[in-house]
């Protein structure tokens, strides 16, 4: 079975700063690894995905993220933090075993909060 | 296109009513799902479709029930409700062709209480 763990429930930053945040995947076979981030009292929208073409993946403002399958990671990472960043993000793998059913599983989520 | 759009917004609801939350989707998506999201947690699936007439439990189905009869909508049926049900509800959609690439678009969620 898949599953997801987001190593941080909260990270702090400030504004101008790196920001990283991590993800571990656990899968039997190559997933597809998504990045979906939430603002407050929103729904939730896709930043990025990976679907086993390039292991770099570049989304939208500015966020990318990195598959490493010998790390088994989904690290996200933005050079320059900016205060609209501040939101909650998900690391969410496609479940494909034992059946390839279109259902996502979520990780618990990462709070990023930046600071003036 | 409009998208994923839920309604309502909120909701109160007494311990043992019932409600119904509308899904409505405009992108031709064959797959549809229900998520709870509870404080703090991420997203728990509670039921999902993969076309018009054909639906399937998730994680946590109990206390609710769906139907989707075309292909736009897929209201979720809360019969009983209870306090457990407090919770913030968001539909989501997908247009799957089998692979693992299933980009899912969400609506803006309903806010449920119930006291």
């Amino acid at each position: 079975a898949q599953s997801v763990t987001q190593l941080d429930s909260h990270v702090s930053v400030s504004e101008g700063t790196p920001v990283l945040l991590r993800c571990n995947y656990s899968s039997s076979y190559s997933p597809s690894l998504f990045w979906y981030v939430q603002h407050p009292n929103k729904g939730l929208q896709l930043l990025l995905k990976y679907t086993s073409a390039a292991t770099l993946v570049k989304g939208i403002n500015g966020f990318e993220a990195e598959f490493k399958k010998s790390e088994t990671s989904f690290h996200l990472t933005k050079p320059s933090a900016h205060m609209s960043d501040a939101a909650e993000y998900f690391c969410v793998v496609s479940a494909v075993f034992p059946s390839n059913t279109g259902k996502l599983i979520f990780g618990q989520g990462t709070t990023l909060q930046v600071k003036p | 296109n409009a998208g994923v759009t839920q309604t309502p917004k909120f909701r109160i609801l007494k311990i043992g009513q019932s409600m119904t939350l509308q899904c409505t989707q405009d992108m031709n998506h064959n797959y549809m799902y229900w998520y709870r999201q509870d404080p703090g947690m991420g997203l728990k699936l509670i039921y999902y479709s993969v076309g018009a007439g054909i639906t399937d439990k998730g994680e946590v189905p109990n206390g609710y029930n769906v139907s989707r009869s075309t292909t736009e909508d897929f209201p979720l049926r809360l019969e009983l409700a209870a306090p457990s049900q407090t919770s913030v509800y968001f539909c989501a959609s997908s247009y799957f062709s089998g692979t693992t690439n299933n980009e899912q678009f969400f609506g803006p969620g309903t806010r449920l209480t119930v006291l």
